[in-house]
């Protein structure tokens, strides 16, 4: 079985501040991770993913996660946030084996303060 | 290269009442998926395509809810009858081959309010 937590449903960040919103995840097996953001009455936008490549994983808009086995985590740094980057953002989960959908946590929404 | 496309945006029925919503996935992704997505949280896969074979639908009410994926192209998913508890948005997905590792590309969704 697979399963992802994300801490935080809000996050608040001023314009500016480093952007860190968090992920762990379970699995059974090694698993492959992404993050999706959704604007408003929009679908989800692909950000990264993890395919057991490099543990660092750079993406789209100046966003970057890391892979660490140890904590079970795939978390999502942005060094600088800007106006633009609020939304809601998804960490899901899939393995190689077995059931090859996307399972999501519940989401974070990050406000952006001017 | 045209994205995955959904209709209709918005539905509004009355419990009890049926619904059906359409999906066109990109051109030649082998692998369709319905997920829906309640508010406040993040999207549960409904059901999982391969061509025009089902993959996956353990999660799918399937007293209420059918879906079909006729000449292995667009997808219907259909409601009948409607719950209150079916409120939500439905977003359909699509990916080259369904490999794990493959982006699955997502539509805009479809928001559907039961009153």
């Amino acid at each position: 079985a697979q399963s992802v937590t994300q801490l935080g449903s809000h996050v608040s960040v001023s314009e500016g501040a480093l952007v860190l919103l968090r992920c762990n995840y379970s699995s059974s097996v090694p698993p492959y991770l992404f993050w999706y953001v959704q604007y408003p009455n929009q679908g989800l936008q692909l950000l990264l993913k993890y395919t057991s490549a490099a543990t660092l994983v750079k993406g789209i808009n100046g966003f970057e996660a890391e892979f660490k086995k140890s904590e079970t985590s795939f978390h999502l740094t942005k060094p600088s946030a800007h106006m633009s980057d609020a939304a809601e953002y998804f960490c899901a989960v899939i393995m190689d084996t077995g059931r090859r959908a996307l399972t999501f946590g519940s989401g974070t929404r990050l406000q952006v303060q001017p | 290269e045209a994205g995955v496309a959904q209709s209709p945006r918005y539905k509004i029925i009355e419990k009890r009442q049926s619904v059906a919503f359409w999906c066109n996935p990109i051109s030649g992704h082998a692998t369709l998926y319905w997920y829906q997505q309640i508010l406040g949280q993040g999207p549960k896969l409904l059901i999982q395509f391969q061509n025009n074979g089902v993959v996956d639908d353990s999660q799918l009410p399937k007293d209420r809810f059918s879906a079909e994926r006729l000449k292995g192209v667009d997808s219907t998913l259909k409601i009948q009858p409607a719950k209150l508890e079916d409120s939500a948005v439905y977003l359909c997905a699509s990916s080259l081959q369904g490999v794990a590792k493959e982006t699955q590309y997502f539509g805009p969704g479809t928001r559907l309010l039961v009153l």
